[in-house]
Parts: C-alpha cells; sequence; structure tokens
C-alpha cells in the first residue's frame, strides 16, 4: 500500500514530442504529490508538485495531470527537448517527510 | 547560493572497512535526510532529522548503519563494517520547512564496496 507505481521505465521521443510518466498509489492519505527531474551526476530537483485538491497543474512546459478517483498521476512535457533528456521520478507523501518515490522513468528526447 | 555539499564524491573501499559519508545542509535549513539510491530499488529514505534530532530512522537498513547530525551545518552516515551490497549513490537532502515540501539534494557520493 505504501508504493509508488511508475511506468514506463524508459521512454525515447522526438524532440517536440509529448512524453507521458504515469504514476499510480494505493494509499488514500497521500496529499502531496512531487516530480523530481534528475541528471546523470547529479542529485533529484524539484521540478513541479500538486496536492489533491485541483486536477492539473501547468508550470511552463510541464503538467501534472492527477486523477483522485482512479488514484493515478502523470506528468506531461510539451515540446520536449533534447535537454530534457533525464530521470524522472515520483513520489508522494501524507504529510510527513517520509517521501515513497516511483522507480523512475529514463527520459531520452532526440534532436 | 550554496546548495547542500556532500563529500566524498567517489568512495572505494574493500569489504570490512569504515566508510565515513559527510553532508552540510543549506543554511537554515530545519531538515536533514539521508537516501540511497540503487538500480534495484530506486530512492529510499534511510533517516531524517529536524532541528539537528533524528526523527525517523525506520529506514536504516541494520546496525552497521548509524548517522549524526552534531550541528545544523553538518551530518555523517557511517558503515561500518561496510559489505558490497551497500554499494550505491548516497544522497543528503535537506529542506527549509514542512510546509513547503521541497527536498534539496546535494551531488550524492557513489560508494563502491569490493
Amino acid at each position: 500500500q505504501q508504493q509508488v507505481k511508475q511506468s514506463p521505465q524508459s521512454l525515447i521521443v522526438q524532440k517536440g514530442g509529448i512524453p507521458i510518466i504515469n504514476c499510480a498509489y494505493e494509499n488514500t492519505a497521500f496529499d502531496y504529490f512531487p516530480w523530481y527531474q534528475q541528471f546523470p551526476g547529479k542529485g533529484p530537483a524539484l521540478l513541479i508538485a500538486i496536492r489533491p485538491d485541483v486536477s492539473e497543474k501547468k508550470e511552463g512546459r510541464f503538467t501534472i495531470s492527477f486523477n483522485k478517483s482512479a488514484k493515478q498521476f502523470s506528468l506531461h512535457i510539451m515540446d520536449s527537448q533534447p535537454g530534457d533528456s533525464a530521470t524522472y521520478f515520483c513520489a508522494a507523501t501524507s504529510g510527513t517527510y517520509k517521501y515513497i518515490f516511483g522507480t523512475g522513468t529514463r527520459l531520452k528526447v532526440l534532436a | 547560493d550554496a546548495g547542500v555539499i556532500q563529500s566524498p564524491r567517489h568512495e572505494v573501499t574493500e569489504m570490512g572497512q569504515e566508510v565515513t559519508l559527510r553532508c552540510k545542509p543549506i543554511s537554515g535549513h530545519d531538515y536533514l535526510f539521508w537516501y540511497r539510491q540503487t538500480m534495484m530499488r530506486g530512492l529510499e529514505l534511510l533517516i531524517y532529522f529536524n532541528n539537528n534530532v533524528p526523527i525517523d530512522d525506520s529506514g536504516m537498513p541494520e546496525d552497521r548503519f548509524s548517522a549524526k547530525m552534531p550541528n545544523a551545518s553538518f551530518s555523517t552516515l557511517k558503515i561500518q563494517p561496510s559489505e558490497p551490497r551497500d554499494s550505491a549513490v548516497y544522497f543528503c537532502a535537506s529542506s527549509p520547512s514542512r510546509s513547503t515540501g521541497e527536498l534539496f539534494f546535494g551531488e550524492g557520493s557513489r560508494l563502491t564496496v569490493l
């Protein structure tokens, strides 16, 4: 019940494409859902986050879609660029700092 | 502003040796976290501190692992004795307060135990 299941494991898209990464959870107590971006040799960095009182949040080219009834949330990257090539992690927590991270999606955007 | 600083960036050691990883959090951050990242298990929270006090160490794998935070600007993660299965990237992260929820990660310490 504490897991966050993330898919796909890896993703390759052409420049300008819209990669979509999906996450699913079971624990209905989760109330904060961040996405982190990690470049090789670096630590993860917060990209965007959402709380379950909204169904969508946009920041620049990045959008989180949240479906509370299905217990799923996804990250969409509009007009993807080669510089977006990184590993993306979803996460969830229930009011504490005990984040449960997904297993990560390695994205490659081809030029 | 300086981010979270970790040292060493790379450590290669032999099984049975003691390993000490160090972390300097961002000044003013009240929370400090130690994570371990492996291909098999992803990112795992080992322990976290609030105002230098350990709050939750349930993720520490076994007694060979210990963490301390003697003051607001320094923390260590020690493994004694080390084993090959401890090979991983260890991240330190800090956060200014619970309300933001954002974790600021360091660049990690890559540990290889032979």
